[in-house]
């Protein structure tokens, strides 16, 4: 069974640290990984796409992929009030396609003032 | 520009129907992929079109089934409603992925189907 696995949480962080939320997953042929924030009541926004080991940087946001170890994580710096929600990961095909695309169950985020 | 649009925001329908959702995506995306999000299963991935082709399915019976037009409009379909059917169904439109690794995706506002 492919899995996505992430700490429900929640998380919770003072305002101004950094999160670090954590993902690993079962499918070696995962070749693109999504981050995606959803507050309460809210559809999904896409936040970060990685599919290259190493880190990318997007602003606030730095996602981090190993293959190797099968895990992806995202840092948010300077976590604002404003960045509490779910953040759920997913793994898919290669190429950015939705392809076998696996969503983890999410990590509820709470940044704290 | 105009985001994606689904409609109707919400259905209610009963055991044994069918019910076909649309999707118009953001202009100039070719891709539209639909989800499943309940509250025991999380989000889960329907299906993908692209070009109207379908190019990938998720683990979903064949009762749900879907389609995209040549202006890239999508609908689902799904036939011979179950209570477990409940559900927000989500699409999203994205640009297909180019050298350099950009992705841009957006979330439509949903469909709330309750099954009774």
């Amino acid at each position: 069974q492919k899995e996505v696995e992430q700490n429900s949480g929640p998380l919770s962080v003072p305002e101004g640290a950094i999160a670090s939320l954590n993902c690993t997953y079962s499918d070696r042929g995962s070749q693109s990984f999504f981050w995606y924030r959803q507050y309460s009541g809210k559809s999904p926004e896409l936040i970060m796409f990685i599919y290259s080991n190493g880190d990318k940087e997007d602003g606030r946001f730095t996602a981090q992929l190993n293959k190797a170890s099968q895990y992806v994580s995202l840092l948010i710096r300077d976590s604002q009030p404003s960045d509490s929600a779910t953040y759920l990961c997913a793994g898919g095909a290669p190429g950015g396609s939705q392809g076998n695309l696996i969503f983890g169950k999410g990590t509820k985020l709470s940044v704290k003032p | 520009k105009a985001g994606v649009t689904q409609t109707p925001r919400y259905l209610i329908k009963t055991r044994g129907q069918q019910v076909t959702l649309s999707c118009s995506p953001i202009s100039g995306h070719r891709s539209v992929s639909w989800y499943q999000q309940t509250p025991g299963q999380g989000l889960q991935f329907l299906f993908e079109y692209f070009s109207e082709t379908q190019r990938n399915k998720g683990n979903f019976p064949g009762r749900f089934s879907g389609r995209q037009f040549s202006n890239s409009r999508s609908e689902m379909n799904v036939s011979t409603l179950e209570l477990g059917d409940s559900a927000l169904y989500l699409c999203a439109s994205s640009l297909e992925v180019v050298a350099g690794g950009s992705y841009e995706q957006y979330f439509g506002p949903g469909t709330r189907l309750t099954v009774t």
